[in-house]
C-alpha cells in the first residue's frame, strides 16, 4: 500500500502570506494526486487534481505541482477563508490513501 | 447538479447493526465509482473502500476489509455502508464521495455522524 506523508502538520501564517505544503508518497504515483480542503465538521472540498489541475470554481491563488513522489500545494496570498486543514490523496493504486493533514492556522 | 445526500446521525450501542446511506442525484449513478471515507474524532481522513455500481465491483482498504460492507442499489441511486456489530471505535464521521472517471474524489456527501456508546 502507498503511504502519504504531509509536512508540516501545522502551519501558522497570516493573511497575505504565501504558504507551501508538501506531500510525499512512499512510491511513485506519477501525477495521480489530489489536494482537498476541509473545515471543521464539513465535507472535504476538492481543490486540485492530477497534481496541478485546478478544480472548477477554486480560486487561482491555489496551485499544485510535482510528480513521482514529491508534491506541493501553494497558496499565493492567504485569505481569511483559507484557514482550514489540507489533505493530499493519491489515487494511483487502491487502496487510495490520504496524507495525515496539514492544519493551517493564524 | 451533482448531489450526494447522506442519512442522518446515528447513536447506537456496541453490538448493534447499522446501515447508513448516500443518495446520489444529478449524474449517471451506475457509471461512477463511489467511495466511503472515515474521520474519527479529531483525526484525519481514512479511505475505507470504493464500489462501482454498474457491476458491484468493490475494493476495500485492508484496514476495513471484513469490518464493514459497502453496497449499492442502482434502482434508487443509493450507496450504503453497513456494520453487523458496532464497536466504540467505529465512532466517527463518515463521508461518501463520488470518484471521477479519473479516480479523484470530485463530489462529497455532507457526512453522517455515527456515535457508538453504551
Amino acid at each position: 500500500d502507498i503511504q502519504m506523508t504531509q509536512s508540516p502538520s501545522t502551519l501558522s501564517a497570516s493573511v497575505g502570506d504565501r504558504v507551501t505544503i508538501t506531500c510525499r508518497a512512499s512510491q511513485s504515483i506519477s501525477k495521480w494526486l489530489a489536494w482537498l480542503q476541509q473545515k471543521p465538521g464539513k465535507a472535504p472540498k476538492l481543490l486540485i487534481y492530477k497534481a496541478s489541475n485546478l478544480q472548477a470554481g477554486v480560486p487561482s491563488r491555489f496551485s499544485g505541482s510535482g510528480s513521482g513522489t514529491e508534491f506541493t500545494l501553494t497558496i499565493s496570498s492567504l485569505q481569511p477563508d483559507d484557514f482550514a486543514t489540507y489533505y493530499c490523496q493519491q489515487y494511483s493504486s487502491k487502496p487510495y490513501s490520504f496524507g495525515q493533514g496539514t492544519k493551517l492556522e493564524i | 447538479e451533482v448531489l450526494l445526500v447522506q442519512s442522518s446521525a446515528e447513536v447506537k450501542k456496541p453490538g448493534d447493526s447499522l446501515k447508513i446511506s448516500c443518495k446520489a442525484s444529478g449524474y449517471s449513478f451506475s457509471t461512477y465509482w463511489i467511495g466511503w471515507v472515515r474521520q474519527m474524532p479529531g483525526k484525519g481522513l481514512e479511505w475505507m473502500g470504493i464500489l462501482y455500481p454498474d457491476d458491484s465491483d468493490i475494493k476495500y482498504s485492508p484496514s476495513f476489509q471484513g469490518q464493514v460492507t459497502i453496497s449499492a442499489d442502482k434502482s434508487t441511486s443509493t450507496a450504503f455502508l453497513q456494520w453487523s456489530s458496532l464497536k466504540a471505535s467505529d465512532t466517527g464521521l463518515y463521508f461518501c464521495a463520488r470518484t471521477s472517471a479519473s479516480q479523484y474524489p470530485d463530489y462529497w456527501g455532507q457526512g453522517t455522524q455515527v456515535i457508538v456508546s453504551s
